[in-house]
Protein backbone atom coordinates (compact mmCIF):
# COMPACT_ATOMS: atom_id res chain seq x y z
CA UNK A 1 0.00 0.00 0.00
CA UNK A 2 1.02 3.54 -0.84
CA UNK A 3 -0.14 6.94 -0.18
CA UNK A 4 0.99 10.21 -2.17
CA UNK A 5 -0.20 13.62 -1.15
CA UNK A 6 -0.66 16.35 -3.29
CA UNK A 7 -1.54 19.84 -3.60
CA UNK A 8 -0.05 23.54 -3.48
CA UNK A 9 2.91 23.69 -1.73
CA UNK A 10 1.82 27.39 -1.06
CA UNK A 11 -0.88 29.58 0.32
CA UNK A 12 -2.05 32.64 1.33
CA UNK A 13 -3.36 33.56 4.78
CA UNK A 14 -6.83 33.54 5.19
CA UNK A 15 -7.39 31.09 2.34
CA UNK A 16 -8.06 27.61 1.97
CA UNK A 17 -5.46 25.01 2.31
CA UNK A 18 -6.40 21.60 -0.08
CA UNK A 19 -4.57 18.70 -0.64
CA UNK A 20 -5.00 14.84 -1.75
CA UNK A 21 -3.69 11.77 -1.00
CA UNK A 22 -3.77 9.42 -3.88
CA UNK A 23 -3.89 5.65 -2.53
CA UNK A 24 -2.66 2.81 -4.51
CA UNK A 25 -1.92 -0.90 -3.77
CA UNK A 26 -5.61 -1.11 -2.33
CA UNK A 27 -8.80 0.43 -2.47
CA UNK A 28 -10.10 3.09 0.11
CA UNK A 29 -13.41 1.31 -0.19
CA UNK A 30 -11.49 -2.22 -0.29
CA UNK A 31 -12.27 -2.90 3.98
CA UNK A 32 -14.65 -1.34 6.43
CA UNK A 33 -11.99 -1.92 8.52
CA UNK A 34 -9.96 1.32 7.63
CA UNK A 35 -10.50 4.90 8.42
CA UNK A 36 -7.90 7.53 6.29
CA UNK A 37 -6.25 10.37 7.98
CA UNK A 38 -4.28 13.60 7.80
CA UNK A 39 -1.53 14.08 10.43
CA UNK A 40 0.63 17.65 10.05
CA UNK A 41 3.99 18.46 11.39
CA UNK A 42 4.76 22.26 12.08
CA UNK A 43 8.67 23.47 11.67
CA UNK A 44 10.53 21.87 14.56
CA UNK A 45 7.32 20.24 16.81
CA UNK A 46 5.98 17.60 17.00
CA UNK A 47 2.96 15.57 15.28
CA UNK A 48 -0.59 16.93 15.33
CA UNK A 49 -3.94 14.63 13.98
CA UNK A 50 -6.17 16.89 12.12
CA UNK A 51 -8.96 13.92 11.55
CA UNK A 52 -10.14 11.10 10.06
CA UNK A 53 -12.84 9.75 7.50
CA UNK A 54 -14.16 6.09 6.23
CA UNK A 55 -15.25 5.43 2.38
CA UNK A 56 -18.81 5.25 4.09
CA UNK A 57 -18.44 9.18 4.52
CA UNK A 58 -18.15 8.82 8.74
CA UNK A 59 -15.44 11.35 9.54
CA UNK A 60 -14.46 12.57 13.14
CA UNK A 61 -11.89 15.48 13.84
CA UNK A 62 -9.75 17.05 16.20
CA UNK A 63 -11.63 19.23 18.20
CA UNK A 64 -9.05 22.19 18.14
CA UNK A 65 -9.32 22.27 14.37
CA UNK A 66 -12.81 21.12 13.82
CA UNK A 67 -14.01 24.65 12.66
CA UNK A 68 -12.09 24.37 9.92
CA UNK A 69 -12.06 21.09 8.42
CA UNK A 70 -13.50 19.48 5.24
CA UNK A 71 -12.04 15.75 4.60
CA UNK A 72 -13.44 14.06 1.69
CA UNK A 73 -13.14 11.03 -0.54
CA UNK A 74 -13.37 10.49 -3.83
CA UNK A 75 -14.03 6.68 -4.89
CA UNK A 76 -13.52 7.18 -8.10
CA UNK A 77 -9.91 8.26 -7.97
CA UNK A 78 -9.13 6.73 -4.50
CA UNK A 79 -8.42 9.95 -2.88
CA UNK A 80 -8.93 11.34 0.20
CA UNK A 81 -8.72 15.00 0.67
CA UNK A 82 -8.26 17.72 3.46
CA UNK A 83 -9.83 21.52 3.18
CA UNK A 84 -8.80 23.77 5.41
CA UNK A 85 -9.87 26.82 5.80
CA UNK A 86 -8.83 30.38 6.96
CA UNK A 87 -4.80 29.69 7.48
CA UNK A 88 -2.45 31.73 8.86
CA UNK A 89 1.19 30.93 9.27
CA UNK A 90 0.44 28.42 12.36
CA UNK A 91 -0.85 26.38 9.53
CA UNK A 92 2.51 26.20 8.00
CA UNK A 93 3.65 22.66 8.46
CA UNK A 94 4.71 19.26 6.40
CA UNK A 95 0.88 17.57 5.74
CA UNK A 96 1.20 13.87 5.99
CA UNK A 97 -1.99 11.22 4.73
CA UNK A 98 -1.82 7.98 6.58
CA UNK A 99 -4.23 4.76 6.85
CA UNK A 100 -5.64 4.20 10.25
CA UNK A 101 -6.36 0.60 11.37
CA UNK A 102 -7.49 -0.81 14.47
CA UNK A 103 -7.88 -4.00 16.69
CA UNK A 104 -9.92 -4.53 19.67
CA UNK A 105 -11.12 -0.71 19.40
CA UNK A 106 -7.45 0.50 19.82
CA UNK A 107 -5.92 2.53 16.76
CA UNK A 108 -2.57 3.11 15.40
CA UNK A 109 -1.64 4.69 11.92
CA UNK A 110 -0.15 1.80 9.85
CA UNK A 111 0.77 3.15 6.39
CA UNK A 112 1.82 6.79 5.74
CA UNK A 113 2.56 9.02 2.74
CA UNK A 114 6.08 10.78 2.52
CA UNK A 115 4.55 14.35 2.98
CA UNK A 116 4.22 17.40 1.89
CA UNK A 117 5.44 20.78 2.64
CA UNK A 118 2.83 23.76 3.08
CA UNK A 119 3.99 27.56 3.38
CA UNK A 120 1.09 29.91 4.70
CA UNK A 121 2.69 33.32 2.46
CA UNK A 122 1.49 36.33 0.82
CA UNK B 1 3.36 21.35 23.71
CA UNK B 2 2.62 18.39 22.68
CA UNK B 3 0.19 15.85 25.17
CA UNK B 4 2.41 13.12 25.10
CA UNK B 5 6.10 14.15 27.16
CA UNK B 6 9.07 12.93 25.06
CA UNK B 7 12.94 13.90 26.00
CA UNK B 8 14.02 15.89 22.86
CA UNK B 9 17.03 13.54 22.37
CA UNK B 10 18.80 10.37 23.28
CA UNK B 11 21.95 9.06 22.15
CA UNK B 12 23.71 5.35 22.50
CA UNK B 13 26.62 3.75 20.90
CA UNK B 14 26.35 0.50 18.77
CA UNK B 15 25.51 -2.64 20.33
CA UNK B 16 23.92 -0.70 23.53
CA UNK B 17 20.54 -0.83 24.74
CA UNK B 18 18.44 2.33 25.11
CA UNK B 19 14.88 3.64 26.31
CA UNK B 20 12.47 6.43 24.90
CA UNK B 21 10.36 7.20 27.66
CA UNK B 22 6.63 8.88 26.70
CA UNK B 23 5.19 10.10 29.67
CA UNK B 24 1.09 11.18 29.37
CA UNK B 25 -1.75 10.78 31.74
CA UNK B 26 -5.10 8.91 32.94
CA UNK B 27 -6.98 9.85 29.70
CA UNK B 28 -4.71 8.51 27.38
CA UNK B 29 -1.67 6.33 28.09
CA UNK B 30 -3.61 5.43 31.01
CA UNK B 31 -6.71 4.34 29.69
CA UNK B 32 -5.58 3.45 25.86
CA UNK B 33 -2.63 1.32 24.07
CA UNK B 34 0.52 2.90 22.91
CA UNK B 35 2.22 3.17 19.47
CA UNK B 36 5.40 4.36 18.33
CA UNK B 37 6.88 5.44 15.12
CA UNK B 38 10.38 5.95 13.53
CA UNK B 39 10.56 8.65 11.05
CA UNK B 40 14.04 9.80 9.12
CA UNK B 41 13.21 12.92 7.96
CA UNK B 42 11.75 13.39 4.50
CA UNK B 43 10.47 9.92 4.76
CA UNK B 44 7.63 8.71 5.84
CA UNK B 45 6.74 7.95 9.13
CA UNK B 46 6.83 4.33 9.97
CA UNK B 47 4.75 2.45 12.19
CA UNK B 48 6.90 0.61 14.88
CA UNK B 49 5.17 -0.57 17.98
CA UNK B 50 1.36 -1.12 18.33
CA UNK B 51 -1.28 -1.70 20.85
CA UNK B 52 1.52 -0.67 23.17
CA UNK B 53 3.93 -3.69 22.74
CA UNK B 54 3.16 -5.76 19.12
CA UNK B 55 5.71 -5.40 16.23
CA UNK B 56 4.40 -5.27 12.21
CA UNK B 57 6.08 -7.47 10.33
CA UNK B 58 9.45 -7.08 9.45
CA UNK B 59 10.31 -4.96 12.69
CA UNK B 60 12.95 -6.29 14.01
CA UNK B 61 13.10 -7.78 17.34
CA UNK B 62 15.37 -5.51 18.50
CA UNK B 63 12.91 -3.28 18.98
CA UNK B 64 10.09 -3.82 21.75
CA UNK B 65 7.41 -1.60 23.56
CA UNK B 66 6.09 -1.21 27.21
CA UNK B 67 3.47 0.55 29.48
CA UNK B 68 2.90 0.95 33.58
CA UNK B 69 0.58 3.43 34.42
CA UNK B 70 0.54 6.57 32.54
CA UNK B 71 4.14 6.18 31.19
CA UNK B 72 5.39 4.06 27.98
CA UNK B 73 8.78 3.17 26.91
CA UNK B 74 10.41 2.11 23.73
CA UNK B 75 13.57 -0.07 24.53
CA UNK B 76 16.08 -0.62 21.18
CA UNK B 77 18.56 -2.90 21.90
CA UNK B 78 21.83 -4.03 19.87
CA UNK B 79 22.11 -0.18 18.65
CA UNK B 80 22.78 -0.11 15.14
CA UNK B 81 23.68 3.13 12.82
CA UNK B 82 20.49 2.56 11.13
CA UNK B 83 18.53 3.75 14.21
CA UNK B 84 18.82 6.55 14.05
CA UNK B 85 15.96 9.00 13.16
CA UNK B 86 13.41 10.31 15.65
CA UNK B 87 10.62 8.46 17.35
CA UNK B 88 7.44 9.64 18.54
CA UNK B 89 4.77 7.72 20.88
CA UNK B 90 1.19 8.46 20.11
CA UNK B 91 -2.19 7.22 21.76
CA UNK B 92 -5.91 8.15 21.78
CA UNK B 93 -6.63 10.99 24.55
CA UNK B 94 -10.75 10.03 25.56
CA UNK B 95 -10.91 13.71 27.24
CA UNK B 96 -9.57 15.38 23.97
CA UNK B 97 -11.27 12.74 21.85
CA UNK B 98 -8.53 12.80 19.54
CA UNK B 99 -5.18 11.20 18.44
CA UNK B 100 -2.01 12.61 20.16
CA UNK B 101 1.83 12.50 20.16
CA UNK B 102 4.60 13.02 21.85
CA UNK B 103 6.77 15.91 20.57
CA UNK B 104 9.41 13.63 19.09
CA UNK B 105 12.86 12.16 20.28
CA UNK B 106 15.48 12.46 17.99
CA UNK B 107 18.20 9.22 18.62
CA UNK B 108 21.85 9.62 17.42
CA UNK B 109 23.94 6.66 17.45
CA UNK B 110 27.65 7.79 18.53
Amino acid sequence: LQLQESGPGLVKPSETLSLSCTVSGGSISGSARYYWAWIRQPPGKGLEWIGSIHYSGSTYYNPSLKSRIIISTDMSKNQFSLRLSSVTAADMAVYYCARRGCSGGECFFDYWGQGTLVTVSS
Amino acid sequence: QSVLTQPPSASGTPGQRITISCSGGSSNIGAHTVNWYQHLPGTAPKLLIYLTNQRPSGVPDRFSGSKSGTSASLAISGLLSEDEADYYCSAWDASLNAAVFGGGTRLTVL
